[in-house]
């Protein structure tokens, strides 16, 4: 057990539809990360926060938005979903500002969009 | 194109047998982590190795950072089938220390 919690642990929606996947980082960590890995795929990073600040952006597309609130825990919304939006998306947690920081990572929210 | 590419991309091997696995970039990195990732579970780190040329052993886990930081393996003796799963090499973008980049993988399935 990473310390890193994630809910839901599954998810079934339509396309067009939007949902909130939400991570909770392991006790004293800062920084929160977003990851998408499809089927077979290596990780996508997608975005970093740091202590509720945005520090860095991957490949994130302008549907998907995240935020940190100020207690820690995160949130990725993705909107207008579609079919290839089917995906486990991790978050991840480090205790400072990342810079190749171990990072520990949750147990993933499956997404499936039909 | 990844920044960090793995070689090979799978791999099945009879248990007891040696392997390696490769990680290559064209980037000088500061640092480069290896995790393994089981089926359905997030990736679990197994190694940051940091210096280069440095080598790091984990029980049966070999790992080596070149000596010019672009490059990384991971060389498993004796395999087992416990060793199944996908192993991820990453390592922060040098140009920008916030940017986390993993490796496409490479699946190993060791079979007993």
């Amino acid at each position: 057990d990473s310390g890193v919690t994630q809910t839901p642990k599954h998810l079934i929606t339509a396309t067009g539809q939007r949902v909130t996947l939400r991570c909770s980082p392991r006790s004293g960590d800062l920084s929160v990360y977003w990851y998408q890995q499809s089927l077979d795929q290596g990780l996508q990073f997608l975005i970093h926060y740091y202590n509720g600040e945005e520090r860095a952006k991957g490949n994130i597309l302008e549907r998907f938005s995240a935020q940190q609130f100020p207690d820690l825990h995160s949130e990725l919304n993705l909107s207008s979903l579609e079919l290839g939006d089917s995906a486990l998306y991790f978050c991840a947690s480090s205790p400072g500002a990342g810079g190749g920081e171990t990072q520990y990572f949750g147990p993933g929210t499956r997404l499936l969009v039909l | 194109t990844q920044l960090l590419e793995q070689s090979p991309q799978f791999l099945s091997i009879q248990e007891g047998e040696n392997l390696t696995v490769y990680c290559n970039s064209s980037s000088v990195f500061s640092s480069l982590q290896w995790y393994r990732q089981e089926p359905g579970e997030g990736p679990v780190l197994l190694v940051t190795v940091v210096t280069g040329g440095e080598v790091k052993k984990l029980k049966r886990l070999t790992f080596q950072f070149g000596d010019a930081r672009k490059d990384s393996s991971l060389h498993i003796t004796a395999a087992q089938p416990g060793d199944t799963g996908l192993y991820l090499c990453a390592g922060a973008n040098p140009g920008n220390f916030n940017k986390f980049y993993f490796g496409s993988g490479t699946k190993l399935n060791v079979k007993p």
